[in-house]
């Protein structure tokens, strides 16, 4: 069973600062990995997919890194504001069809004015 | 707005009641998902439909019934639930088919209360 593991659970740094959020997967067999932001009472929003084929994504100031044969990924932040407050989720897909995603607890993102 | 929007946003119930919330996608996706998204836990992946059929239902009791009318609606029929059942329901869809880049979207949720 795919279990996603996401550290740290919370963090909080001052505007400005770079930050690295880490995704761990046990079965390396995906077929891709989302990350999702979601703001309090509210649903997600995709930030960034990345197929199993493929070894980053950029948008804007995000970007986000794949090693599928150790099971990891990252979210690089750069320059953080204050809006990027939220929690960040990431999540795994065993298939391309209708095969849903597995999700990790997530980080709980807070960026200080 | 994401292409996904679930009624009603907020929602209270006694445990006896009935009652359902509901999904649209307008993105002309072919798979609607629903999850359960409890305190401290992980979204949990309850139902899955594609192009109209129940292709997983991930061991969720009874008294949760979902119904897909079509491709673009989906519903969750709530009876007897219990005060553990309190929750976000985050509805989804996704194109469907095999060979597409697999790619949720999610609607805002619904917040149930079981009271």
């Amino acid at each position: 069973k795919q279990e996603v593991t996401q550290i740290p659970a919370a963090l909080s740094v001052p505007e400005g600062e770079n930050l690295v959020l880490n995704c761990s997967f046990t079965d390396s067999a995906i077929y891709n990995l989302q990350w999702f932001r979601q703001d309090p009472g509210k649903g997600l929003t995709s930030l960034l997919l990345i197929q199993s084929s493929q070894r980053e994504q950029t948008s804007g100031r995000l970007n986000a890194s794949l090693d599928k044969s150790s099971g990891r990924s990252t979210l690089y932040i750069a320059a953080s504001q204050p809006g990027d407050s939220a929690t960040y989720l990431c999540a795994v897909s065993r298939g391309g069809g209708a095969d849903g995603l597995t999700f990790g607890k997530g980080t709980h993102l807070i960026i200080q004015p | 707005e994401t292409g996904v929007t679930q009624t009603p946003r907020h929602l209270v119930m006694g445990m006896t009641n009935k009652k359902s919330l509901k999904c649209e996608q307008h993105l002309g996706h072919n798979a609607m998902y629903w999850y359960k998204q409890s305190a401290k836990k992980p979204l949990e992946l309850m139902f899955v439909y594609n192009f109209k059929e129940q292709t997983e239902n991930n061991s969720v009791p009874s008294r949760f019934s979902p119904e897909c009318p079509n491709s673009s609606h989906l519903f969750l029929h709530l009876h007897t639930l219990q005060p553990e059942d309190s929750a976000l329901y985050l509805c989804a869809s996704s194109r469907g088919a095999s060979g597409n880049t697999g790619e949720l979207f999610f609607g805002e949720g619904s917040r149930l209360t079981v009271l």
